[in-house]
């Protein structure tokens, strides 16, 4: 079956310009989690979405990162006012019980 | 304290050879364990589930040892495809299943 996707794949904005990133989740998995990854880094969690359930928002770095998840499926990550330390690879992955997450292919976000 | 830790290496081991990896984790009500892989400029994809008697998945050996609060997996007769970062993965939080990623360590396997 069809694996967790992602769009764009790849892009490219201008510091102070808005960013929406899109998830698709594999379907049926009730939990959905974005994370970023600067170059050489870690996986940095930003925020979680089980269920019906309030997100866990504690990972987001700050309030110009908002994240929404429509009808327990797709997700779209929004950045407002992009600065330049944004720049990173974007990953959603879901999951469903405890068998382990499937990560997406990422968004490869550059502000220039 | 980290939640989770691991050596982040690099480890540069010849083909053929054994290597293996622990990982420690502070929250002792953790639940889940998971060994992920990541190759390079590449997302992160299930290696195996560690479970608690410890389990096998050819020349992966992955086991967990609850009383010292690790995991660890073993690799055998490695491979030079085998090359890539090797993530430690913990539920923490029994209520959920938020997973709580280690930095990982960089194995290089070299002809």
């Amino acid at each position: 079956g069809a694996g967790v996707s992602q769009s764009p794949s790849n892009k490219v904005t201008e510091k102070g310009k808005d960013v929406e990133l899109r998830c698709d989740p594999i379907s049926g998995h009730t939990a959905l989690y974005w994370y970023r990854q600067s170059l050489g880094q870690g996986l940095e969690f930003l925020i979680y979405f089980q269920g019906n359930s309030a997100p866990d928002k504690s990972g987001l770095p700050s309030d110009r990162f908002s994240a929404e998840r429509t009808g327990g499926s797709v997700s779209t990550l929004t950045i407002q006012r992009t600065q330049q330390e944004d720049s990173a690879v974007y990953l959603c992955a879901s999951s469903s019980s405890r068998v382990g997450q499937y990560f997406g292919p990422g968004t490869r976000l550059t502000v220039t | 304290r980290k939640e989770v830790e691991q050596d982040p290496g690099p480890f540069n081991v010849p083909e053929g050879a054994t290597v293996a990896f622990n990982c420690t984790y502070s929250n002792s009500a953790s639940q889940s364990f998971f060994w992920y892989r990541q190759d390079c400029r590449k997302e992160p994809k299930l290696l195996m589930s560690v479970y608690s008697s410890g389990n096998e998945d050819g020349r992966f050996t992955a086991q967990l040892n609850r009383a010292s609060q690790y995991i660890s997996l073993l690799i055998r007769d490695s491979k030079l495809s085998d090359s890539a970062t090797y993530l430690c993965v913990v539920i923490s939080d029994p209520g959920n299943e938020k997973l709580t990623f280690g930095t990982g360590t960089r194995l290089t396997i070299i002809p």
